[in-house]
């Protein structure tokens, strides 16, 4: 089956403008995961989907970010008035409970780039 | 806040060497997770240890945790070109689905 995907692979905005990002995560995955990676560095969390719920939203930056998830599937993860500094790139992943932890499943990222 | 360290931050070492790689954090996890990510693309996942003290084997990669569940290790023995990459651990917080992930370490393997 396929894997998660994300959109678009690369993005360049200017400074100021929205930007929209996608994820499709696997079929059947309830969990959904997004995470920011900073120039081959460690993930920083910025959010977490059980179903349609944000249990925990205390990893995004700024009220400049927002994320939602429709009918159990596919997120978005919003950033307003873009600043240099959200130039990153940002994972998603689908998680599944098995054995007594989530299995996450990565996307290949969307590389944001502000200008 | 929760932090996982990992040591070192960048490895070169030539085929056939062996070499570990730590993850260490003050808190406690309630799982702890190794991923592999190479350039362009996400991490995979390569093992989920539970208990404390629990090792486990896959193939050339050794794995451990910590009996207390602060810290873990990766160990390769006879390391190839194909294992070059950034290696992170990920800690599952108590209580909660939330990962915290190390700062990675960067392995890279001369033929």
């Amino acid at each position: 089956g396929a894997g998660v995907s994300q959109s678009p692979s690369n993005k360049v905005t200017e400074k100021g403008k929205d930007v929209e990002l996608r994820c499709d995560p696997i079929s059947g995955h309830t969990a959904l995961y997004w995470y920011r990676q900073s120039l081959g560095q460690g993930l920083e969390f910025l959010i977490y989907f059980q179903g349609n719920s944000a249990p925990d939203k205390s990893g995004l930056p700024s009220d400049r970010f927002s994320a939602e998830r429709t009918g159990g599937s596919v997120s978005t993860l919003t950033i307003q008035r873009t600043q240099q500094e959200d130039s990153a790139v940002y994972l998603c992943a689908s998680s599944i409970r098995t054995s007594g932890s989530y299995e996450q499943y990565f996307g290949p990222g969307t590389r944001l780039t502000v200008t | 806040t929760q932090l996982l360290e990992q040591s070192p931050q960048f490895l070169s070492i030539q085929e056939g060497e062996n070499l570990t790689v730590y993850c260490n954090s003050s808190s406690v996890f309630s799982s702890l997770q190794w991923y592999r990510q190479e350039p362009g693309e996400g991490p995979v996942l390569l093992v989920t240890v539970v208990t404390g003290g629990e090792v486990k084997k896959l193939k050339r990669l050794t794995f451990q945790f910590g009996d207390a569940r602060k810290d873990s290790s990766l160990h390769i023995t006879a390391a190839q070109p194909g294992d070059t990459g950034l290696y992170l651990c990920a800690g599952e917080s108590v209580g909660t689905y939330k990962y915290i992930f190390g700062t990675g370490t960067r392995l890279k393997v001369l033929a």
